[in-house]
């Protein structure tokens, strides 16, 4: 198992800016995952990305993968207050994608 | 259909107790994961079960256990409680399925959390 890094690790922008958080990870992934917390909340899942995609999109959420830099960013467009959560990353590595393990995340404030 | 649900969503105990606390996946979902949540560690992994077996294990002492029941509800334990137990525990439950010759754990669904405050 492996867990992934996110960076920044906090993040503060204006409502209407982008917000762009990266995932870097060390080993061959089947998929990653991103997530939300929102404060003392269980955490959300927003997106999956698989191995064999470079880039997705999930209404104003678009993440990219580099499996050659083991590397993900996520984008979030026109952000907005109620996006001020915390973003995790989650690989999922091959052959032992039966446990998932978080970073410390990246904490996103969206100030209105 | 409900989510995740666990209880007790907020507890107090004292150093040297021990607590069991408890998580009902999705209808379904047979993979339930633990989680604790503290300020300095983050979120950690605890273990993960699937069909009343644990699969996986994260770093933890064995004063941390838990077990899965044939409904796939769940439950863990901490024993012998110490102040730096106080954190929220998280619960996510999965479907499981078959792809490329193993078995897989789709995205996690996860509860509100149990906090807990050791005094």
């Amino acid at each position: 198992s492996q867990q992934g890094e996110e960076d920044p690790q906090a993040l503060s922008i204006q409502e209407g800016e982008n917000a762009t958080m990266n995932c870097s990870y060390k080993t061959s992934i089947n998929n990653l995952q991103w997530y939300r917390q929102n404060s003392g909340r269980g955490l959300v899942h927003l997106i999956l990305i698989r191995s064999n995609e470079r880039e997705k999109h999930s209404g104003r959420l678009r993440v990219t993968l580099d499996t050659s830099k083991k590397s993900s960013s996520l984008l979030i467009t026109a952000s907005r207050a109620a996006d001020t959560a915390s973003y995790f990353c989650a690989p999922r590595v091959l052959y032992n994608n039966n446990d998932m393990r978080f970073g410390a995340g990246t904490r996103l404030t969206v100030k209105p | 259909k409900a989510g995740v649900t666990q209880t007790p969503r907020y507890l107090i105990k004292t150093r040297g107790q021990q607590v069991t606390l408890s998580c009902s996946p999705i209808s379904g979902h047979r993979s339930v994961s633990w989680y604790q949540q503290t300020p300095g560690q983050g979120l950690q992994f605890l273990f993960e079960y699937f069909s009343e077996t644990q699969r996986n294990k994260g770093n933890f002492p064995g004063r941390f256990s838990g077990r899965q029941f044939s409904n796939s509800r769940s439950e863990m334990n901490v024993s012998t409680l110490e102040l730096g137990d106080s954190a929220l525990y998280l619960c996510a439950s999965s479907l499981v399925y078959f792809a490329s010759g193993t078995l897989n754990t789709g995205e996690l669904f996860f509860g509100e959390g149990s906090r807990l405050t050791v005094l």
